[in-house]
């Protein structure tokens, strides 16, 4: 069965720290991998995603996400954070013959100055 | 102009009432979906529907009922509200049948069921 952990609910960074917000799944298949972001009351927002080649991926607003398939793991990081990145962080997994994504359960980012 | 919109953005409503959530995508894509956001911020699939087409109708109870008139609209009906369908739903949107390019989402509507 498909699953994705993310095994820290909440992290607090200081602004202009680095970062790395961690991700697990288990998927049968060759997964394809997703990173969203849910900004208070909005919906969520794509960050990057992976489908195969070069397993670092480079998002937008300056994050990237690395596969690891021996870890099955694709953690999502960023150099120096912002304040404006406080928010909750999802990963998501997929497959070819899958007809949804399945989410992580979030971690929630807050950043202090 | 807004890819993937969900009206309303928020519902107030009184247990045993009947609402309906619409969502609009003007994105072309092909499949549609309906998530449930909990307290806890989990987000569980409730329902998909692939040109028109239920391809996905998960345990839900049946006091929810989705309809799509086209391919690009996708609304949810629910009837007799219960406390515990206050949550947020999502209304997302994807290319193809399968979610391999990820969704779209819309904003998310809140529902409380008083």
């Amino acid at each position: 069965a498909q699953s994705v952990t993310q095994p820290d609910i909440h992290i607090t960074v200081s602004e202009g720290a680095s970062l790395e917000l961690r991700c697990n799944y288990s998927y049968g298949a060759t997964p394809y991998l997703f990173w969203y972001v849910q900004s208070p009351g909005q919906g969520l927002q794509l960050l990057l995603k992976y489908f195969s080649g070069d397993t670092l991926v480079q998002g937008i607003k300056g994050f990237e996400a690395e596969f690891k398939r021996s870890q099955s793991s694709f953690n999502l990081r960023k150099p120096s954070v912002h304040w404006s990145d406080a928010a909750e962080y999802f990963c998501a997994v997929g497959a070819t013959g899958a007809n949804n994504l399945f989410f992580g359960t979030g971690t929630r980012l807050t950043v202090i100055p | 102009d807004t890819a993937v919109s969900q009206t309303p953005k928020y519902l107030v409503t009184q247990m045993g009432n009947d609402k309906s959530i619409k969502c609009e995508q003007n994105l072309g894509h092909d499949t549609m979906y309906w998530y449930k956001q909990d307290s806890k911020k989990f987000l569980k699939i409730m329902f998909s529907y692939n040109n028109k087409e239920l391809i996905i109708n998960e345990t839900v109870p049946n006091r929810f009922s989705p309809k799509s008139p086209d391919k690009a609209h996708l609304n949810l009906h629910i009837n007799s509200l219960e406390l515990g369908d206050s949550a947020v739903y999502f209304c997302a949107s994807s290319q193809g049948s399968e979610p391999t390019y990820g969704y779209t989402f819309g904003s998310g509507t809140r529902l409380t069921v008083v």
